[in-house]
């Protein structure tokens, strides 16, 4: 069955760090998204993306947040200056269509020293 | 702010009894209702999905939704120890093409051997 995969799943990174996530969607899927969770909290959205532009953005995704799409393939999320409140479990998930189910990725770990 | 409301549970039931998770949200405009389980330390892994009011049946699993009460609801038959995990409730409102999840909390469920 296909997945949504993410790399790495485990990164540890010092404060003020850049960090790259990367996340690979299944192939026919047009809707892709972030999301975080905090240990111990709900998950939250962070981003959605669509026909190659963010769709929307919570207030969460401030300007040290970027997502990209560099190939057909690939999907990442990058933090320009990492902050210890970054750290969080990051999920990529991505949807067929409209109100279609999204599936979510293991996730990436992001620990933030 | 909208809002999905869930139990925190601790759930405990014993295994072969019937699970009842519940689930209310406060937008009026939602349209698009899902059930994920969360092992501790995984991703979300869909459940169900959930579109119009009635109840929906999926081998084990119930979903049963009333947009009048703004209220969705999982059972879980013939509970099983691995059906120990959190359910998440999620909802989506579809804003120009937007479909972020809102997940709640989560109710964590305890099987009971």
């Amino acid at each position: 069955e296909p997945e949504v995969t993410q790399t790495p799943s485990h990164q540890v990174t010092q404060m003020g760090q850049e960090v790259i996530l990367r996340c690979v969607p299944i192939s026919n899927h047009l809707y892709f998204y972030w999301y975080r969770q905090i240990l111990g909290q709900k998950v939250e959205f962070l981003v959605s993306f669509y026909n190659n532009e963010i769709s929307e953005k919570s207030e969460i995704f401030d300007d040290q947040f970027s997502v990209e799409r560099p190939d057909g393939s690939n999907f990442t999320l990058k933090i320009r200056s990492t902050k210890l409140e970054d750290s969080a479990m990051y999920f990529c998930a991505s949807s067929e269509g409209r109100n279609q189910p999204q599936h979510f990725g293991d996730g990436t770990r992001l620990s933030i020293l | 702010q909208k809002e999905v409301e869930q139990n925190s549970g601790p759930l405990s039931v014993p295994e072969g009894a019937i699970a009842s998770l519940n689930c209310t949200y406060s937008d009026r405009g939602s349209q698009s209702f899902f059930w994920y389980r969360q092992y501790s330390g995984k991703s979300p892994e869909l459940i169900m999905s959930i579109y119009s009011n009635g109840d929906k049946e999926d081998g084990r699993f119930t979903a049963q939704l009333n947009k009048a009460s703004q209220y969705v609801s999982l059972l879980i038959r013939d509970s099983q120890p691995s059906d120990s995990a959190t359910y998440l409730c999620a909802v989506t409102v579809t804003n120009f093409g937007n479909e972020k999840l809102t997940f709640g909390t989560g109710t964590r469920l305890t099987i009971i051997p």
